[in-house]
């Protein structure tokens, strides 16, 4: 059973108006989400977090938002540029035991940007 | 820094075969891990080690061994290849091993090695 679902396999957006990109999730236990980015022939790369007694976290031209009652987060990319196409993974983290967590990956959403 | 390295890039093995996947980190992380991402799916954890000398195992673990035998180096071994291990590999570290909030530190990955298995 799948615990992080990215419905949306991909999304094509015109640059500089915003992406959306949601996930959702099953497990009440997780801690903390995560967003990475990967581009073609690369490792996944970090994007942004949030914890799970937050609502909202920014940085920059990024935004997730947590809604826990729905179990359902999102990242907002405002606004968005050619050079954010790629596919965007969600994550979640859940302790593990003595403070050690492990991930649980979403299938990916594959953003396209279009000049 | 280099970061984290895979070698190789790419790899066609027969059914039946051995291998070993070499990851390789060199910013002193305690915190290493195997990932495998299939087509459509997300990764999914393979094998993990919380610092030399300590291994255990994620989600999909059978037909994988790991050692952990330097803090830099974390081999993931393929001990008699299936079709079904077609894959993409990415090995991650991270300093605390996530042994802490994710959002004070973050994984670093690889840049994958794709492997074929016919």
């Amino acid at each position: 059973d799948q615990q992080v679902k990215q419905n949306s396999p991909s999304l094509s957006v015109q640059e500089g108006r915003i992406s959306i990109l949601n996930c959702d999730y099953t497990n009440s236990m997780f801690d903390y989400f995560l967003w990475y980015k990967k581009y073609p022939a690369e490792g996944p790369t970090f994007l942004i977090s949030i914890s799970s007694i937050k609502d909202k976290n920014e940085d920059g031209r990024f935004t997730v938002f947590l809604n826990k009652s729905a179990k359902h987060l999102s990242l907002h990319i405002v606004p968005s540029q050619p050079g954010d196409s790629a596919v965007y993974f969600c994550a979640a983290a859940e302790d593990s035991g003595a403070g050690s967590y492990q991930l649980t990956f979403g299938k990916g959403t594959k953003l396209s940007v279009i000049p | 820094n280099a970061g984290v390295t895979q070698t190789p890039k790419f790899q066609v093995l027969k059914t039946g075969q051995s291998m070993t996947l070499q990851c390789a980190q060199d910013m002193n992380h305690e915190y290493m891990s195997w990932y495998r991402q299939d087509p459509g799916m997300g990764l999914r954890l393979i094998h993990y080690s919380v610092g030399a000398g300590i291994t255990d195992q994620g989600e999909v673990p059978n037909g994988y061994n790991v050692s952990r035998s330097t803090t830099e180096d974390f081999p993931l071994r393929l001990l008699s290849a299936a079709p079904s291990q077609t894959s993409v590999y990415f090995c991650a570290s991270s300093s605390k091993g996530l042994a802490g909030p994710p959002s004070t530190d973050t994984q670093y990955f690889g840049p994958g090695t794709r492997l074929t298995v016919l």
